[in-house]
């Protein structure tokens, strides 16, 4: 069966640190791959997605995520973050199927950004 | 453009009552879904369509929620009756759903919903 784990449920950083939320995956085929981030009560927004090609993809607010299928993950990471950066952040699996598409979200990683 | 719209943003209601949630999608978009988020199950689909047509039903959530598509441009979810563990709050999503659109869904801001 499909699924996506993200093992920490929760991380905190210091501003200025640099920053990696793991993902990994499982899927029979080469997935399509996202990160969503989530600000407190909003809903979620797409911060990059991995269709192939390039296996580091770049997103918006510097966020970039790098694909292994050997690995079978795909983790997001940034270089610097800013407290602004505090959220909670989502990697999702689709798939495409005969009546549509189907996402598989992982639980989340609440991300706390520290002054 | 506008985004996807839910309505109401809040929604408090006593143990019994049917409540209805709204959702107006992104114009053009062919796919809405609705999911359920809490903190302990974190994001649970309760329904999926495509271009009006109902696709994915989630099976736990059958007998109390309803949702419905009425048209292209508003999809309403009705729970009825509603029991204390329906408290969560309620994200609509819509989506092009195809070719290099798979998967890139927009998100309302959500509808909290508290049940006493």
């Amino acid at each position: 069966a499909q699924s996506v784990t993200q093992p920490d449920a929760r991380v905190t950083v210091s501003e200025g640190a640099s920053l990696q939320l793991r993902c990994k995956y499982s899927y029979s085929a080469t997935p399509y791959l996202f990160w969503y981030v989530q600000y407190p009560r909003q809903g979620l927004q797409l911060l990059l997605k991995y269709y192939s090609g390039d296996p580091v993809v770049q997103g918006v607010n510097s966020f970039e995520a790098e694909f292994s299928k050997s690995n079978s993950s795909f983790h997001l990471q940034k270089a610097s973050v800013h407290w602004s950066d505090s959220a909670v952040y989502f990697c999702a699996l689709s798939m495409p199927t005969s009546s549509g598409q189907k996402l598989v979200f992982g639980q989340g990683t609440i991300l706390k950004v520290y002054l | 453009d506008a985004g996807v719209t839910q309505t109401p943003r809040h929604e408090v209601a006593e143990k019994g009552q049917t409540i209805i949630l709204k959702c107006e999608p992104v114009s053009g978009h062919n796919d809405l879904f609705w999911y359920r988020q809490t903190k302990i199950q974190g994001l649970e689909l309760l329904s999926y369509f495509r271009s009006k047509s109902l696709m994915e039903d989630g099976g736990a959530f059958k007998d109390r929620f309803k949702a419905e598509m009425l048209n292209s441009s508003f999809s309403t979810l009705k729970i009825q009756p509603t029991e204390p563990k329906d408290s969560a709050v309620y994200l609509c999503a819509s989506s092009i759903g195809l070719g290099a659109n798979t998967g890139q869904l927009y998100f309302g801001e959500g509808s909290k919903l508290t049940v006493l």
